[in-house]
């Protein structure tokens, strides 16, 4: 499979417990995005990385988050500290920028997180 | 900052109806646009897009979606639905240079009746 793919699935855990979850992108792909999707709402971004480097965060991605792409490849979110309200499904895309042409964002299926 | 209004939070069809859905967004630049859909247990996936050109496009599965500038619309048809076309549809929008980051609306759940 050549997709996006994303690990776990699924996650519960317990309040104040850390959780990282794993996305790996379409190999070629140079850049990353993470989205995060409550029940009701569309996907909201989080963050993306154009190869390693982190570009930009967003204002919803506090403290508890961080998120790496060490080698240009695969991404880690980890949050800390979980809180109820972290609980969403986390959703990672990739794409291939080339120059000044924006391409398309492919999503992978997505973490489930309750935090219980 | 660019904002995504999808108006029909549920819409249900019978089969071989025809769909619109709308979407409308802010945004003070120019925009690239994007319809993605997600079906039962799927993940995300494009239907179409819009960058520049032909403001008509045609996507998958029969859909294509008109771009019009004066109105921020960029709405949904497909003339003849299918009961396979039960699904999450969300519209999207980038800004035409930056980050490229999707700034989607809250989507729209079809439920075709067969």
């Amino acid at each position: 499979d050549t997709g996006v793919s994303q690990d776990p699935r699924h996650k519960i855990t317990k309040r104040g417990q850390n959780v990282t979850f794993r996305c790996d992108p379409i190999s070629e792909h140079n850049r990353l995005y993470w989205y995060r999707q409550t029940l009701g709402q569309g996907p909201e971004f989080l963050t993306y990385f154009q190869n390693e480097a982190q570009l930009e965060k967003s204002r919803l991605l506090s403290d508890r988050f961080s998120a790496e792409r060490p080698k240009g490849s695969f991404s880690t979110l980890e949050i800390q500290r979980t809180e109820q309200g972290d609980s969403a499904m986390y959703l990672c895309a990739s794409s291939l920028r080339r120059g000044g042409v924006q391409e398309t964002q492919y999503f992978g299926p997505g973490t489930r997180l309750l935090v219980l | 900052a660019q904002s995504v209004s999808q108006h029909n939070h549920h819409v249900i069809l019978s089969e071989a109806a025809s769909l619109e859905l709308g979407c409308n967004y802010s945004y003070g630049g120019t925009v690239n646009l994007f319809w993605y859909v997600q079906y039962p247990g799927q993940h995300l996936q494009l239907l179409l897009k819009y960058f520049s050109g032909d403001p008509l496009v045609k996507g998958i599965k029969g859909f294509e979606a008109e771009f019009i500038k004066s109105k921020f619309s960029f709405n949904l048809r497909k003339p003849s639905v299918q009961w396979s076309d039960t699904a999450e549809y969300f519209c999207a929008v980038t800004p035409n240079f930056g980050n490229e980051k999707l700034t989607f609306g809250t989507g729209t759940r079809l439920t075709i009746i067969p």
